[in-house]
C-alpha cells in the first residue's frame, strides 16, 4: 500500500498571503496524484488532478506540481473561502486508492 | 449537470445491516469507475470500494467480505451493501465517480452504535 504523507498538519495563513502545502508518496506514483479541498460540513471537491492540472472551475491561484514522491499545493494568495482542509490522493496504483491525513489551512 | 446523491443512511446496532443508495444524473454510472468513500467524525477520507468496467470490484482491507458494491443500469444507481456492521465503521459515506473523484455526492451518515 502507498502511505500519503502530507504536512504541516496545520498551516496558519493570512489572507492575501501564499500557501504551500505538501505531500509526500511513500513510493513513486508517476504524475497521478490529485488534490481535494473540503470545507465544513461539505464533500471534498476535485482541485488538481495529474498532479498539475486544475479541474473544471477552479481558479487560476490554485496550482500543483511535483512527480514521483514529492509534491505540492500552492495558493498564491488565500482569499477568505480556500480555509478549508486540503487532501491530496494517489490513484497510480491501486487498490487501495489512498489518501493523504489531511492539512487544515486556517486563517492567522 | 452531473449529480450524486446518496441515501440510506442511519443508526443501526452492531452486527446490522444496511444498504446505501447513490442515485446519478446527467451521466451512466455504468460507463465510469465509481466509488465509496468513507469519513468516520472528525477524521480523514478512507476509500472503501471501487466498481469498474465488466463490474470488476476491490474493497479496503477493513470491510472485504463484509461489504459489497454493485450497481444496475435501470436506475442508474450505485449501491453499498453493508453487513456485520461495526462501530468503527461509524462515518459519512459518499459516492465519488470516477479514477479521479471529479464528482462528490453530499453523503449519507452511518451510525453504528448499542
Amino acid at each position: 500500500e502507498i502511505v500519503m504523507t502530507q504536512s504541516p498538519a496545520t498551516l496558519s495563513v493570512s489572507p492575501g498571503e501564499r500557501a504551500t502545502l505538501s505531500c509526500r508518496a511513500s513510493q513513486s506514483v508517476s504524475t497521478n496524484l490529485a488534490w481535494y479541498q473540503q470545507k465544513p460540513g461539505q464533500a471534498p471537491r476535485l482541485l488538481i488532478y495529474y498532479a498539475s492540472t486544475r479541474a473544471t472551475g477552479i481558479p487560476a491561484r490554485f496550482s500543483g506540481s511535483g512527480s514521483g514522491t514529492e509534491f505540492t499545493l500552492t495558493i498564491s494568495s488565500l482569499q477568505s473561502e480556500d480555509f478549508a482542509v486540503y487532501y491530496c490522493q494517489q490513484y497510480n496504483k491501486w487498490p487501495p486508492f489512498t489518501f493523504g491525513q489531511g492539512t487544515r489551512v486556517e486563517i492567522k | 449537470e452531473v449529480q450524486l446523491v446518496e441515501s440510506g443512511g442511519g443508526l443501526v446496532q452492531p452486527g446490522g445491516s444496511l444498504r446505501l443508495s447513490c442515485a446519478a444524473s446527467g451521466f451512466s454510472v455504468s460507463s465510469y469507475y465509481m466509488n465509496w468513500v468513507r469519513q468516520a467524525p472528525g477524521k480523514g477520507l478512507e476509500w472503501v470500494s471501487v466498481i469498474y468496467s465488466a463490474d470488476s470490484t476491490y474493497y479496503a482491507d477493513s470491510v472485504k467480505g463484509r461489504f459489497t458494491i454493485s450497481r444496475h443500469n435501470s436506475n442508474n444507481t450505485l449501491y453499498l451493501q453493508m453487513n456485520s456492521l461495526r462501530p468503527e465503521d461509524t462515518a459519512m459515506y459518499y459516492c465519488a465517480r470516477g479514477e479521479i473523484y471529479d464528482y462528490w455526492g453530499q453523503g449519507t451518515l452511518v451510525t453504528v452504535s448499542s
